[in-house]
């Protein structure tokens, strides 16, 4: 089983300013992972598939870059709404589903 | 809209049974390869099992293999988890989900609409 490492834990930053959150796969995924938003109480929201591609309705703020192993979530000017956890999953074949463990974006 | 709405959970004894159910609206149900992700709370996001669109392949997490069993009514668009011999740690929510796939239907490796989960609870 592929195993996601999202680093940091927590993240406390300010509204205005960058986020940058780290995926790191234990093998290769090529280009096959995904990024989550997930506020309490929500169920979570696809931002970004396939590594760097945004989905539908996701403002540009949001970027994701990286293959192999390597994978960052960007946000490049943080809204009120941003503060939340973060997940990154991985589907390397169709039975190989993992997600990363979370990190939570706080407001500083 | 497109909509996912999970029913079903509740409260069941340690080794019980429970079905859940997810009833899908605003697109051909039939088309997409559905999902079931779980959260325990507090905790992540766990990968509980998965059908492809017509039914025919499944797979399941080795945490649930052999006690719970995926399947879907692409008649009534509905997707369902049996759950049995539920242990304290199966207690969660659960999602169920579409595959996020191109305008070939080919899959995008990512789940793009999300019920809103429904509570399974496990105790004596």
């Amino acid at each position: 089983e592929i195993v996601l490492t999202q680093s940091p834990a927590t993240l406390s930053l300010s509204p205005g300013e960058r986020a940058t959150l780290s995926c790191r796969a234990s093998q290769s995924v090529s280009s096959y992972l995904a990024w989550y938003q997930q506020k309490p109480g929500q169920a979570p929201r696809l931002l970004i598939y396939d590594a760097s591609n945004r989905a539908t309705g996701i403002p540009a703020r949001f970027s994701g870059s990286g293959s192999g192993t390597d994978f960052t979530l960007t946000i490049s000017s943080l809204e009120p709404e941003d503060f939340a956890v973060y997940y990154c999953q991985q589907r390397s074949n169709w039975s190989g589903v993992t997600f990363g463990q979370g990190t939570r974006l706080e407001i500083k | 809209e497109v909509q996912l709405v999970e029913s079903g959970g509740g409260l069941v004894q340690p080794g019980g049974s429970l079905r859940l159910s997810c009833a899908a609206s605003g697109f051909t149900f039939s088309s997409y390869a559905m999902h079931w992700v779980r959260q325990a709370p507090g905790k992540g996001l766990e990968y509980v099992s998965a059908i492809s669109s017509n039914g025919g392949s499944t797979y399941y997490a080795n945490s649930v293999k052999g006690r719970f069993t995926i399947s879907r009514d692409n008649s009534k668009n509905t997707l369902y988890l049996q759950m049995g011999s539920l242990r304290a740690e199966d207690m969660a929510v659960y999602y169920c989900a579409r595959d996020l796939v191109d305008t070939a239907m080919v899959p995008l490796n990512a789940f793009d609409i999300w019920g809103q989960g429904t509570m399974v609870t496990v105790s004596s």
